[in-house]
């Protein structure tokens, strides 16, 4: 199985501050990785599928990327309504795993 | 307009079997690439995929749980069924159903059911 990690746990930033999250693959997953935003009570939402493409209504500060087996969303400035929790999800191998999930909270 | 919504029991017993359904519309489970998924979460914990059903009616599995799982399909009536032997308390989670198109991630989610297991 593959195993995605998350870090960090949790990121305490500010309104307006960049957000930098990222996302480690046990293995190689290509391109088939995507973020999800979650907020309390809440589904998750799809926010970024093949490791890079926004998913449709999604804000342009919202972007993805990949070195490898190290993925990264960034959120080029930080809104009121993007602290929630945030997951990665790779679907190129079966089971599909999610990671653990970094909370972003306001400072 | 794509919509899912689960369905089932909120409380179940330890060693009962549960029983969920997804019922969705806006999309055919019948066309080429599109799959329903069962996922959950513990309270306050990660998302944990368990469960998935393509338009061929091919299933996957979770490796930990395949052996109490099974999924399965009813085009007629736009559902798909989620089956879970042997439940027990650390099973108390919130159950997602949510759709893939054209091998993708998940783009469409219910809103999930909270199942608890307690005696």
């Amino acid at each position: 199985e593959i195993v995605m990690t998350q870090s960090p746990a949790t990121l305490s930033l500010s309104p307006g501050e960049r957000a930098t999250l990222s996302c480690r693959a046990s293995q190689s997953v290509g391109t088939t990785l995507a973020w999800y935003q979650q907020k309390p009570g809440q589904a998750p939402r799809l926010l970024i599928y093949a490791t890079s493409t926004r998913a449709t209504g999604v804000p342009a500060r919202f972007s993805g990327s990949a070195s490898g087996t190290e993925f990264t969303l960034t959120i080029s400035s930080l809104q009121s309504e993007d602290f929630a929790v945030y997951y990665c999800q790779q679907y190129n191998n079966w089971p599909l795993t999610f990671g653990g999930g970094t909370k972003v909270e306001i400072e | 307009q794509v919509t899912l919504r689960e369905s089932g029991p909120a409380l179940v017993k330890p060693t009962q079997t549960l029983t969920l359904t997804c019922s969705f519309s806006g999309f055919s489970l019948n066309t080429s690439g599109v799959c329903v998924s069962w996922i959950r979460q513990p309270p306050g914990k990660a998302l944990e995929w368990l469960a998935l059903i393509d338009w061929e009616e091919e299933t996957e599995y979770s490796t930990f749980l395949r052996t109490r799982l099974t999924i399965s399909k009813d085009t007629s009536k736009n559902q798909v069924v989620l089956t879970m032997t042997d439940m027990d308390p650390v099973d108390t989670a919130t159950y997602y159903c949510a759709r893939i198109f054209d091998s993708a991630a998940f783009d469409f989610w219910g809103r999930g059911t909270l199942v608890t297991v307690s005696s």
